[in-house]
C-alpha cells in the first residue's frame, strides 16, 4: 500500500529558478520527515516535522507541515545544481513503529 | 565514522539462488530496517528490527527472512530468489522506532535472472 504520493515525479529546472515538491496522503501522520537521495547512496535526513502547520526553513529549502498532518510541501528558492537529487518524504503513522515513503520527486538543476 | 556498511555492493543470482544480504552499524543503535528501492515507488520497508531479539515485518516482507544477528548486524536473506527481488536494497539504522532520524547504508543492487 503506498500512502504518499509525490509530486511531481519529475522535474528539471534552470539554475536560480524557485520549485515546490508537494507529499499527499489521505492518512493521517505522527510526524514526517524529508530526506534527500544522490545517486549511488542513501537518502540522508533533511528535516523532521511533527507539528501540524508547522514550518521549518533549512537555508534555501523551507518545509511545511499541513494542519491536518496529511501532507507536506518542500519549497527550494533559487536552486543551485547541488540541489540535484532524488527527494523523499516519509511519514511514521500513529499506529505503527515505521515510516512511510513517498513515491519520490527526482530534480534536476541545470547550470 | 563507517556508519551503515552493507556488503555486498552488487550481485547477480539466477531465479532459486539463495543469498545473504550484510548489514553492519557502528553507532550503537537500537533499530535496523531492511528496505527496497523501486523506480516510481519510493522505499518500502521489507522488515525491521526494534531493538536486538526482536524482528517484525514491514509492507512487503514475502519471500524475504531476516536476523538480528546482534546489536550491530541485520542480515537479509532471499532464500529463493526471484526476478521480482531485483531491486535496491538498503540497510538503515536508528537510535529507535518512531520519529528518529535513520542512517542508511550505499545500498545493494541486486539483479535476479
Amino acid at each position: 500500500t503506498q500512502l504518499l504520493e509525490q509530486s511531481p515525479q519529475f522535474l528539471s529546472i534552470q539554475e536560480g529558478e524557485n520549485l515546490t515538491v508537494y507529499c499527499n496522503s489521505s492518512s493521517v501522520f505522527s510526524s514526517l520527515q524529508w530526506y534527500r537521495q544522490e545517486p549511488g547512496e542513501g537518502p540522508v535526513l533533511l528535516v523532521t516535522v511533527v507539528t501540524g502547520g508547522e514550518v521549518k526553513k533549512l537555508k534555501r529549502l523551507t518545509f511545511q507541515f499541513g494542519d491536518a498532518r496529511k501532507d507536506s510541501s518542500l519549497h527550494i528558492t533559487a536552486a543551485q545544481p547541488g540541489d540535484t537529487g532524488l527527494y523523499l518524504c516519509a511519514g511514521l503513522s500513529f499506529s505503527g513503529n515505521q515510516f512511510y515513503f513517498g513515491t519520490g520527486t527526482s530534480l534536476t538543476v541545470i547550470p | 565514522n563507517a556508519g551503515v556498511t552493507q556488503t555486498p555492493k552488487f550481485q547477480v543470482l539466477k531465479t532459486g539462488q539463495s543469498m545473504t544480504l550484510q548489514c553492519a552499524q557502528d553507532m550503537n543503535h537500537n533499530s535496523m530496517y531492511w528496505y527496497r528501492q523501486d523506480p516510481g515507488m519510493g522505499l518500502r520497508l521489507i522488515y525491521y528490527s526494534a531493538s536486538e531479539g526482536t524482528t517484525d515485518k514491514g509492507e512487503v516482507p514475502n519471500g524475504y527472512n531476516v536476523s538480528r544477528l546482534n546489536k550491530r548486524e541485520f542480515s537479509l536473506r532471499l532464500e529463493s530468489a526471484a526476478p521480482s527481488q531485483t531491486s535496491v536494497y538498503f540497510c538503515a539504522s536508528s537510535e529507535g522506532v518512531g520519529g528518529y532520524e535513520a542512517f542508511f547504508g550505499q545500498g545493494t543492487r541486486l539483479t535476479v535472472v
